[in-house]
């Protein structure tokens, strides 16, 4: 089956920083999701995004779905970033199931 | 409007017993997807309802598993004799009608214990 692998697992920032996290994927995908779970374990909407580029407010994502690979930008990061970050993809003819990366920790310090 | 809904929020049982999880989707969203976070595993995917079609059950991990989805829209899944393996967080999805590629959104999800 498909592999979806995410990178790095762990990041610490300092308030204020960048940081990009990378989502590989082994096959074609017509769904790509990215989520921010809460320290609750709710499974935050940040981008539905197969292709492209998506922008809201301080978090950006792109998809190159011909290199099977997607980013998620994080800037000027605040503490309530903090969270596991988790990739998604949906492979074609699976009925919309997701298939998901381990995801990334981001720990973002005062 | 509201979102996915899951209960109970919390379920501690004891080895052996039968336990049933329940998921109410979004309003007018026809496919459910169940999935299961758990530590050694991380997130996978369990069983799908799509209308009235049967359901790919090609996730669940034995035979205890079962699920139904009544009426078209709230689901249950169910685990007889459970497991201690079977500890892990349930999560309920459903999906933006149309195509299978639509964006998909999750409940809070059941966090298991079984004693």
């Amino acid at each position: 089956g498909i592999q979806v692998e995410q990178s790095p697992p762990d990041l610490i920032l300092q308030e204020g920083a960048n940081s990009t996290l990378r989502c590989n994927f082994s096959d074609s995908v017509n769904n790509l999701q990215w989520f921010h779970q809460n320290p609750w374990g709710q499974l935050i909407n940040l981008f539905y995004i197969p292709s492209g580029t998506k922008q809201n407010g301080r978090l950006s994502a792109t998809t190159v779905a011909t290199e099977r690979y997607s980013l998620l930008y994080i800037s000027s990061s605040q503490t309530t970033d903090s969270g596991v970050y988790f990739c998604a993809v949906g492979p074609y003819n699976q009925g919309g199931k997701l298939i998901f990366g381990q995801g990334t920790e981001l720990s973002v310090k005062p | 409007g509201a979102g996915v809904s899951q209960s109970p929020s919390n379920k501690v049982t004891e080895k052996g017993k039968d336990v049933e999880l329940r998921c109410d989707p979004i309003s007018g969203h026809t496919a459910l997807y169940w999935y299961r976070q758990s530590l050694g595993q991380g997130l996978e995917f369990l069983i799908y309802f799509q209308g009235n079609s049967a359901p790919d059950k090609s996730g669940l991990p034995s035979d205890r598993f079962s699920a139904e989805r009544t009426g078209g829209s709230v689901s249950t899944l169910t685990i007889q004799r459970t497991q201690q393996e079977d500890s892990a967080v349930y999560l309920c999805a459903s999906r933006v009608p149309g195509t299978s590629a639509n964006e998909q959104f999750f409940g809070p999800g059941t966090r298991l214990t079984v004693l």
